[in-house]
């Protein structure tokens, strides 16, 4: 089956520009999380949505970061504007439940460098 | 706060020896998963362990959840370079909570 798909894999962007972030889950898979991984860090939870809803969102900086899963399949991810502590690589996973011990299917994800 | 904290951050071993990298926390979790993360790529997924006591094998790899569902470890062994890379634990706090991941093991294994 075809993996979790992320674009683009790098981006450089200057602090203050807007940067959008797209992933597409694995087909059928109902549940679908935003990671942020800061270097040398473990990824932490942005978002998590089931089907089209969102679901947790406690920890999204809601102030510059927004996300949308239209028709419940793909989403985007966006930042604006960016600050240079944005610079991670955001994680796009997907599930097929929201409960119980589903392992997660990552992307390989979309390095952003804020200078 | 981290909720899990995993031990050691880095280590650099010699092919062939064996090795122990731990994941501890205050908090109980319904279940522990292990991931493997290579440069440039997601983690992905080495194994979920459920019960209490509970110890799985993957080849050379043993993991292990604590009795008190708080803590967990993996041990390598014999390890090969091709085991190189970043081992996480990550845990559901319960059957609703999305996974929350400790800060990793950066494993590197010298020929």
């Amino acid at each position: 089956e075809a993996g979790v798909a992320q674009s683009p894999r790098y981006k450089i962007i200057e602090k203050r520009q807007s940067v959008a972030f797209w992933c597409n889950p694995i087909s059928g898979h109902a549940t679908l999380y935003w990671y942020q991984q800061i270097l040398g860090q473990g990824p932490k939870l942005l978002i998590q949505f089931q089907n089209n809803g969102v679901v947790d969102d406690s920890q999204l900086p809601k102030d510059r970061f927004s996300a949308e899963r239209l028709k419940g399949v793909d989403s985007t991810l966006k930042i604006q504007p960016a600050k240079l502590e944005d610079s991670a690589v955001y994680l796009c996973a997907s599930s097929l439940w929201t409960a119980g011990f589903d392992g997660y299917t990552f992307g390989s994800g979309t390095r952003l460098t804020v200078v | 706060t981290q909720l899990l904290e995993q031990s050691p951050q880095f280590l650099s071993i010699q092919e062939g020896e064996n090795l122990t990298v731990y994941c501890n926390s205050s908090s109980v979790f319904s279940s522990l998963q292990w991931y493997r993360q290579e440069p440039g790529e997601g983690p992905v997924l080495l194994v979920t362990v459920v019960t209490g006591g509970e110890v799985k094998k993957l080849k050379r790899l043993t993991f292990q959840f604590g009795d008190a569902r708080k803590d967990s470890s993996l041990h390598i062994t014999a390890a090969q370079t091709g085991d190189t890379g970043l081992y996480l634990c990550a845990g559901f706090l319960s059957g609703n909570t999305p996974l929350v991941f400790g800060k990793g093991t950066r494993l590197s294994v010298i020929a």
